[in-house]
């Protein structure tokens, strides 16, 4: 079965920090794009930031540039997002997703295909 | 403020058919292809058109997804009790080098 699994949601103080993972199993990890995309309590959902299949390319949205890091580990099947400086306005729910490809002749953008059930970040003193 | 415009709200009786409308520029919408998603009240996003008017298997046919020009939309026909849901649209924006959403549209099945 096709899985992600986000852990490491929780209470933090404002300016603090907080690593949040996404663990995959059922499909080949290593040859996925992931992306990170929030969802603030009762708000839209929000893209943060996604990564390339070996890791060679990362891009953010402007707000979390400089305070957040994307990365994965192929060899654990795992995301990762490290989250520093956090903001009250960082408070959301986190899901990881799988950045599919598709190929048809050239290759061409599939979509978000595969979500995990989230988790929950909440920054407030 | 979204950079891909949506609106808030759309409603229809079951059976009737709604378009949901997604207005975005030439840096977004204009160059890329469009994306739908459908999230159900406490569950996670779920794929619901790619390549702007293409569904993933499993989709049913009562939904449809169109492009012109900066602006997309889609279509539910046979509108069902279950659709009840929010609706986003998404697409690559070259500009901010980043992946944005619509503010979502609530539809309401009356």
């Amino acid at each position: 079965e096709v899985q992600l699994v986000e852990s490491g949601g929780g209470l933090v103080q404002p300016g603090g920090s907080l690593r949040l993972s996404c663990a995959a199993s059922g499909f080949t990890f290593s040859n996925s794009w992931m992306s990170w995309v929030r969802q603030a309590p009762g708000k839209g959902l929000e893209w943060v930031a996604n990564i390339k299949q070996d890791g060679s390319e990362k891009n953010y949205v402007g707000s979390v540039k400089g305070r957040f890091t994307i990365s994965k580990d192929n060899a654990k099947n795992s995301l990762y997002l490290q989250m520093n400086s956090l903001r009250g306005e960082d408070t959301a729910v986190y899901y990881c997703a799988r950045d599919r490809w598709g190929f048809s002749g050239s290759y061409y953008y599939y979509g978000m295909d595969v979500w995990g059930q989230g988790t929950t970040v909440t920054v407030s003193s | 403020q979204s950079v891909l415009t949506q609106p808030p709200s759309a409603s229809g009786t079951p059976g009737q058919r709604v378009t949901i409308s997604c207005s975005g520029s030439s840096s977004n919408i204009g160059s890329n292809t469009v994306n739908w998603y459908q999230q159900l009240p406490e569950t996670a996003p779920k794929l619901l058109i790619y390549s702007n008017n293409q569904r993933p298997s499993g989709v049913p046919d009562r939904f449809s997804g169109s492009k012109s020009g900066s602006s997309a939309s889609l279509a539910i026909s046979g509108l069902q009790s279950e659709d009840e849901a929010y609706y986003y649209c998404a697409t690559w924006d070259d500009s901010l080098n980043a992946r944005v959403f619509g503010g979502g549209t609530k539809l309401t099945v009356l």
